[in-house]
């Protein structure tokens, strides 16, 4: 088991343009989480997904901001025009559908978006 | 809203001393706590959950529901234990929320 991938590691984007990051869970896991990380700072939810729903985005910023976890494929956090303070690290967790460690996470590596 | 607090950024211990690394929750019914670990240059992982009891690389935590508050202890601190340390509250969702993170500083 590969474990939780994201991809890219490293992004740069300028202001204005549109960042994607990708994640796919650990295989049997239908549970995606997406965190970030602004420098200094801890981690911070942001959306908790299940395949093909939102369940909880409450920590997602209104606006620029949206996630999917699609049937097929991986799930992608989406920044449309991408401001400085977009720039952290962004880290994507997944858990089990069931059994006694549905509430144990795992991390990816994370991608650190860098807006100039 | 839950909140998890770590009042310490850093915390500096020489090899062989006592580590305890501080963590108090807020929230008010059945806490769901762990303590993640990240070593340098490599992902988040998990370190231990509170409902397992168990020990793991020497470290311990215990929920002290009267005090709101999940330490992770270890009596004699290695300098592989250096690490940034995070606590986390699930409070029986699936929603996570972590601490600020310390960083653990063992020195030889």
């Amino acid at each position: 088991n590969a474990g939780v991938m994201q991809n890219p590691r490293h992004l740069v984007r300028r202001r204005g343009q549109e960042a994607r990051l990708r994640c796919s869970p650990m295989k049997g896991h239908s549970h995606v989480y997406w965190y970030r990380q602004l420098p200094e700072e801890g981690l911070k939810f942001m959306v908790y997904l299940q395949k093909e729903n939102i369940i909880d985005e409450s920590g997602m910023p209104k606006e620029r901001f949206s996630a999917e976890f699609p049937k097929e494929g991986p799930s992608i956090l989406r920044i449309q025009q991408v401001v400085r303070g977009d720039s952290a690290a962004y880290f994507c967790a997944s858990s089990p559908l069931a059994g006694d460690l549905t509430d144990t996470q795992y991390f990816g590596p994370g991608t650190r978006l860098t807006v100039l | 809203a839950q909140r998890v607090t770590q009042p310490e950024k850093l915390l500096s211990v020489f090899k062989g001393a006592p580590v305890e690394l501080k963590c108090n929750y807020s929230y008010s019914g059945s806490p769901e706590l762990f303590w993640y670990v990240q070593y340098s240059r490599q992902r988040l992982q998990l370190l231990l959950r509170h409902i397992s009891r168990e020990s793991i690389k020497g470290f311990t935590a215990d929920l002290n529901k009267g005090e709101t508050s999940f330490h992770l202890k270890k009596p004699f601190a290695q300098e592989e234990d250096s690490a940034m340390y995070y606590c986390a509250d699930s409070g029986g969702y699936q929603k996570v929320t972590f601490g600020t993170g310390t960083k653990l500083q063992v020195i030889p």
